[in-house]
């Protein structure tokens, strides 16, 4: 199975700053998967990362906010910009077990835990 | 949009207890369904997918059964222990385009 990288693992931001989150993967995936876990909420999906191609957004999450790179196929970023008390959350990427979305699980990174003051 | 619902939120149970939780999911466009366990400060783990109506499986002490006509899917731990404690997760597959997760159920296992 996938073996995932993410980075940094924590960290406490202040309001109107920026924080890049940064996941590597140990081989190459056609799909990288960002979501958002915000305190007492379900694990929410905030976008795709295609490479090549421009990120797939989900409702209620816009490309302003959380840009997304995706330079190759082991590699990706999400930044949460301009930050407020609203952003602190859990972010993990995943990526799919076999390379295949459909019928497999996803593999998860460790989580960023942000929180913002 | 699906909307995955999990109950209950949170449980405690003694060591050697036996316990269950729900997760309950649209039946429509049903594709399949995903179980995760995710300890604190670590990944979420796949427990199991599951796809077929009347599906069960089992990993040890824990097990999971499947019923797509009514949306509902069982999660049963024997037995807990200690290090069963962790947030029990479930996710209605979307057609392979994208997972909706239900909110958790939080177990905690006193020894």
């Amino acid at each position: 199975s996938a073996v995932i990288s993410q980075k940094p693992s924590r960290d406490i931001c202040q309001r109107g700053t920026s924080l890049t989150i940064q996941c590597q993967v140990d081989s190459q995936v056609t799909m990288m998967f960002w979501y958002r876990q915000q305190p007492g909420q379900s694990l929410t999906l905030i976008a795709t990362a295609n490479q090549g191609s421009e990120a797939t957004y989900e409702s209620g999450f816009v490309i302003d906010k959380f840009p997304i790179s995706r330079p190759n196929l082991t590699f990706s970023t999400l930044t949460v910009s301009n930050m407020s008390p609203e952003d602190s959350s859990i972010y993990l990427c995943s990526v799919p077990a076999e390379g295949a979305i459909s019928n497999q699980p996803q593999h998860f990174g460790d989580g960023t835990r942000l929180s913002i003051l | 949009i699906l909307n995955v619902e999990q109950s209950p939120q949170s449980l405690h149970v003694q060591e050697g207890d036996s316990t269950n939780f729900t997760c309950s999911f649209p039946s429509s466009n049903f594709y399949a369904l995903h179980w995760y366990r995710w300890e604190t400060a670590k990944s979420p783990e796949a427990l199991f997918v599951m796809t077929l109506n009347g599906d069960e499986k089992k990993k040890g002490r824990i097990s999971a059964t499947l019923n797509t006509k009514e949306g509902y899917s069982y999660l049963y731990i024997k037995g807990s222990q200690p290090e069963d404690s962790a947030t029990y997760l479930c996710a209605s597959d979307n057609y392979g385009q994208n997972f909706v997760f239900g909110p958790g159920t939080r177990l905690s296992v006193l020894p």
